[in-house]
Parts: C-alpha cells; sequence; structure tokens
C-alpha cells in the first residue's frame, strides 16, 4: 500500500464548477499535511497547510480527518488558472524533516 | 525578493561524468533539502540538511552526495554511481510555520544523460 494515495485524474471540470480532491495516508502519527499547486515542468508551490479544524482561503478549503486518515482539497467557482497538479504532502510523523508525496491530482478546468 | 536559486536549469551529461547541480536560498531558511521527481512518481528525498555542516540521507542517496559549508548553500552531486539519474531535481528549504515545517522549493534543475 502507497503511504499517500491520491487519484491521478485528470479531473476535467467546466468553468465555474466546484471539485474535490481526497488524499489518504497511511502513518497514524503524521502530524503536518499541506496541499501544494504543480505546473507542468514547474516547481511545486504551497497552496495551503491543512489543520485539524479544516481552514479555507478564499475559494480553497482543507479539511483533515484523522479518524479515516485523508484529506481534503475543495475548489469552488474553478478558473482556467487553476489547470494543474495538485500534490498531498504528509509528514512521516511529529517534528520531522521528512515528507511523504503523493503522485498528485491533475486538474483541467475547461472554458 | 528572497527565494531558492537552481542552477543550471537544464544539464546533459554523458554516462560516467559526476555533475554537481548548485543551491543558494537567501531566506534564511535553517533547513534544505534535495528532492528527485520522475513522471509518474512523488517527489523522492535525496539528502537533507538542518543545519550548516550537517546532512542526513534521505530515501534514495545512493549514488549522491551533498555538503553544506554554508547556510545559504546546498549543492548536490550526481555521480557516475547514480544508476539513472535522469531526472528533475528540487532543491527546497524550510522553516516552521505554526508548528509545521513548511517547504518553499527552487524552480528545479532538469538532468539528461546522454
Amino acid at each position: 500500500r502507497k503511504e499517500v494515495e491520491q487519484d491521478p485524474g485528470p479531473f476535467n471540470v467546466p468553468e465555474g464548477a466546484t471539485v474535490a480532491f481526497n488524499c489518504t495516508y497511511s502513518n497514524s502519527a503524521s502530524q503536518s499535511f499541506f496541499w501544494y499547486r504543480q505546473d507542468c515542468r514547474k516547481e511545486p508551490k504551497l497552496l495551503m497547510s491543512v489543520y485539524s479544524s479544516g481552514n479555507e482561503d478564499g475559494r480553497f478549503t482543507a479539511q483533515l480527518n484523522r479518524a479515516s486518515q485523508y484529506i481534503s482539497l475543495l475548489i469552488r467557482d474553478s478558473k482556467l488558472s487553476d489547470s494543474a497538479t495538485y500534490l498531498c504532502v504528509v509528514s512521516e510523523g511529529a517534528g520531522t524533516y521528512k515528507y511523504i508525496f503523493g503522485t498528485g491530482t491533475r486538474l483541467k478546468v475547461l472554458a | 525578493d528572497g527565494g531558492i536559486t537552481q542552477s543550471p536549469k537544464y544539464l546533459f551529461r554523458k554516462e560516467g561524468q559526476n555533475v554537481t547541480l548548485s543551491c543558494e536560498q537567501n531566506l534564511n531558511h535553517d533547513a534544505m533539502y534535495w528532492y528527485r521527481q520522475d513522471p509518474g512518481q512523488g517527489l523522492r528525498l535525496i539528502y537533507y540538511s538542518q543545519i550548516v555542516n550537517d546532512f542526513q540521507k534521505g530515501d534514495i542517496a545512493e549514488g549522491y552526495s551533498v555538503s553544506r559549508e554554508k547556510k545559504e548553500s546546498f549543492p548536490l552531486t550526481v555521480t557516475s554511481a547514480q544508476k539513472n539519474p535522469t531526472a528533475f531535481y528540487l532543491c527546497a528549504s524550510s522553516i516552521w510555520v505554526s508548528g509545521a515545517n513548511v517547504l518553499t522549493f527552487g524552480a528545479g534543475s532538469r538532468l539528461t544523460v546522454l
């Protein structure tokens, strides 16, 4: 079983749609969770950290479910510029410098 | 602007040659990292360094070497012992924010072995 699993997609959605991605992780000791965005042939860029209580940043909402060991990302009112690969990143434990990266979920927003 | 600079952006190497990838940051971050990305795979950790003059192997350190003589610099050498070096190499640095160690990446170096 992969340590961090994501549906590779692609998710093809029309502009204005709401889309959600899930990511499951296997290490119950993981303490830090992030969503990164990666454009084609570019570096990953931090989209948002994921907190236990859930958090929102504009059109983006992240949730953490520790009991079921998954995190989610919801994008509302999708824009063409949201087209990218979204990487789920999970720490190996508490206070660690080591992170496990998912392979990413590809999103295409269509005009 | 603060950030991480990687060079070169593209590099071609003949088999049997060592190459060194540069990574410089002016974010004043203590920790630095090297990751490798291959198509269809998640980023994999090669080496990381928490402080100057100290570094640890990651999950795929074989065939690679690093040094951390200055806080700002963390060069990676891909040696001839690395059997499949063609990949996208990403340098990162990190800082603790609200109990989480947040990574910032450079633009990457794309290495192709001919």
